[in-house]
């Protein structure tokens, strides 16, 4: 059965930083594309960014509005993704999902509020 | 950016009738592989997003065949024959072949 996992999400205040983590199983982690997705009430899904395979150049892709303050990264010998958030906003706070790439798959999303 | 847009936003029907739901991108989805990333998602109340038609009309695994994909060019559209009461949720068309990766705005399917 594939499973995503999502954890590390919390409540911080604006200017502070958050890693989540992505734990995948039941399919062959270290060949996949990942998306990290967010959502909010407000503004529905948003994507946030996209790692591609090591064997690929596991280079990231990132939305123009976390550009610069997220950084995604992988390790394929725990089967796990990241997202290290930093300078977090107001606006920042969702749900926040990992995703294959091709959207087959989707964690149950890990919460990340930011306010003062 | 490729903005996606749906319609109805809203559409409340009668359980065993069919819906259709909308979504026209602003320019064409096509990748330069020559394939069009357009999938269409379910989210029920309370759950993550989930996979119910890819590159613009084929079933994911397990999807019941009374979901439909179909559209060419901007237009593309998902279709329930007959709608069940687990068909309630929120559903997205969305674009991957173009960053940044974008989403219409969702079209909530309520029963009446």
């Amino acid at each position: 059965e594939v499973q995503l996992v999502e954890s590390g999400g919390g409540f911080v205040k604006p200017g502070e930083s958050l890693r989540l983590s992505c734990k995948a199983s039941g399919f062959t982690f270290v060949n996949a594309w990942m998306n990290w997705v967010r959502q909010t009430p407000g503004k529905g899904l948003e994507w946030v960014g996209r790692i591609k395979s090591e064997a690929d150049g596991g280079t990231a892709d990132y939305a123009s509005s976390v550009r610069g303050r997220f950084t995604m990264s992988r390790d394929d010998s725990k089967n796990t993704l990241y997202l290290q958030m930093s300078s977090l906003q107001t606006e920042d706070t969702a749900v926040y999902y990992c995703a294959t790439a091709s959207s087959t798959y989707w964690g149950q999303g890990a919460l990340v509020t930011v306010s003062s | 950016d490729i903005v996606l847009t749906q319609t109805p936003l809203s559409s409340p029907v009668t359980l065993g009738q069919p819906a259709s739901i909308s979504c026209r991108s602003s320019q064409s989805p096509v990748n330069s592989d020559g394939n069009t990333y357009l999938s269409w998602l379910q989210q029920r109340p309370g759950q993550p997003p989930r996979l119910l038609i890819y590159k613009v009309s084929n079933r994911f695994s397990g999807v019941p065949d009374r979901f439909t994909g179909s559209g060419a060019g901007t237009d593309f559209t998902l279709k329930i024959t007959r709608v069940e009461p687990e068909d309630v949720g929120v559903y997205y068309c969305a674009q991957a072949t173009q960053f940044p990766y974008t989403f219409g705005q969702g079209t909530k399917l309520e029963i009446k």
